[in-house]
């Protein structure tokens, strides 16, 4: 299938500031987006996830953007913890098929 | 994590054997999938199945077996013929529609020495 990929594979940001972290994907086709983040040793926690119906949708201190102009997804932190230290992934699927996942990026808060 | 259950969370098996991961769900999904995961990488898709009964082979499907006798129960076999099967295993499962993404467990990491 087609890959998704992120732009930058690490990310250092100081706490209390804000983190985007950015993910471009490939199959235009694509209707569905998610973002996951993993702790070390542990299974994927879904974040938020956006339909390509829309361009933005927010929760809790997360942000998702989404152009498909340019097929580039974003998730922004506001006021980052060190709890939010993970890696991220952006995952994309079209209809029923299973998600497609981008390699990751690991946030890393410095305190 | 709730839902779905890995066990065990660490495996050992020497090269050769054949080894079998579980996964359970009590979330009534009808979609279950496996992905591996290796260090500083993303999940790649080995198997998946939408409905009981049935399966579909993901990217990495050789080397592996599956089944989908009942809803809440998708193991997975890691076979001898899978060249380099230590790795990080999950799995996931996800209802109809498209809200909320595939669900994770917590994972299995295989070592195969």
């Amino acid at each position: 299938g087609e890959s998704v990929g992120l732009h930058l594979p690490t990310l250092s940001v100081q706490e209390g500031d804000n983190s985007i972290i950015n993910c471009a994907y490939s199959n235009s086709a694509s209707d569905y987006f998610i973002w996951y983040k993993q702790e070390s040793g542990k299974g994927p926690q879904f974040i938020i996830d956006i339909r390509s119906n829309m361009d933005k949708r927010q929760g809790q201190r997360v942000t998702v953007l989404l152009n498909k102009t340019v097929k580039h997804l974003s998730l922004q932190i506001a006021a980052t913890q060190p709890g939010d230290s993970a890696v991220y992934f952006c995952a994309e699927k079209k209809g029923n098929t299973p998600l497609v996942f981008g390699k990751g990026t690991r946030l890393s808060v410095i305190a | 994590d709730g839902g779905i259950t890995q066990s065990p969370k660490y495996l050992f098996r020497k090269e050769g054997q054949n080894v079998t991961l579980s996964c359970e769900q009590n979330l009534n999904h009808d979609a279950m999938y496996w992905y591996r995961q290796d260090p500083g990488q993303g999940l790649r898709l080995i198997y998946y199945s939408q409905i009981v009964n049935d399966f579909q082979k993901g990217d990495i499907a050789e080397g592996y077996s599956v089944s989908r006798e009942k809803k809440e129960s998708f193991p997975l076999t890691v076979t001898s013929a899978q060249k380099n099967p230590t790795a990080f295993y999950l799995c996931a499962s996800t209802g109809t529609g498209l809200a909320g993404g595939p669900h994770f467990g917590p994972g299995t990491r295989l070592t195969v020495t």
